[in-house]
């Protein structure tokens, strides 16, 4: 079956860079059709796209953080990594990777997140 | 990107219908049938339910539907149960610069 899981710090200092890690399994990240997103969800509010990326190493990013985010993956590892830079505690959140689904454009399974929070 | 538009709460009673609305633009829930809603309970990881704007996931009830008219999308709860009380978020997609956008989410009360 399908699972996703998150990985990766539970507390990171300001300005900090954040490093997660999402191990998949019951698909391949070569996959032509299927690719995997990371959304977060700060306690309390609402979900918030971040990136994705594809099989042929297509990526997309949020517009307002991108230029503080990387997306990358690791196919034999069957892992994606998400890193974000310069940390700030307004980023603290339950952050979860997804299965995204082309068809459709549709997460179609998800990890049970990971919270991070962010203080000094 | 700004976010989608959905009332902060919406309640029922049990076996009464509530429909939750998801308010967008030309440049995303009226440009492409790409609508998807998502369950949440507490503490959990969400749910999907709804994707391509009506069609329902295998194990989904059927008493979950969802359709599009203009920048509008709508998620519909028939015969409403406790279980059902939950978040649910909207996301549609918003072409390729831009990418992916929820809604700020929608807390069912079932009463």
């Amino acid at each position: 079956q399908v699972t996703l899981k998150e990985s990766g710090p539970v507390l990171v200092k300001p300005t900090e860079t954040l490093t997660l890690t999402c191990t998949v399994s019951g698909f391949s990240l070569s996959n032509a059709r299927m690719g995997v997103s990371w959304i977060r969800q700060p306690p309390g509010k609402a979900l918030e796209w971040l990136a994705h990326i594809f099989s042929n190493d297509e990526k997309s990013y949020s517009t307002s953080l991108k230029s503080r985010l990387t997306i990358s993956k690791d196919t034999s590892k069957s892992q994606v990594v998400l890193t974000m830079t310069n940390m700030d505690p307004v980023d603290t959140a339950t952050y979860y990777c997804a299965r995204i689904r082309l068809e459709g454009v549709v997460f179609d399974y998800w990890g049970q997140g990971t919270l991070v929070t962010v203080s000094s | 990107q700004s976010a989608l538009t959905q009332p902060a709460s919406v309640s029922g009673s049990p076996g009464q219908s509530i429909t939750i609305s998801c308010t967008g633009t030309s440049s995303d829930v009226g440009s492409y049938n790409l609508v998807s809603w998502y369950q949440q309970h507490p503490g959990k990881a969400p749910k999907l339910m709804i994707y391509e704007g009506s069609k329902r996931p295998s194990g989904v009830s059927n008493r979950f539907s969802g359709s599009k008219s203009g920048n509008t999308a709508s998620l519909t709860i028939s015969g409403l149960q406790a279980e059902d009380e939950a978040d649910y978020y909207c996301c549609s997609y918003a072409g390729s610069s831009t990418s992916l956008v929820f809604g700020g989410g929608t807390k069912l009360t079932v009463l």
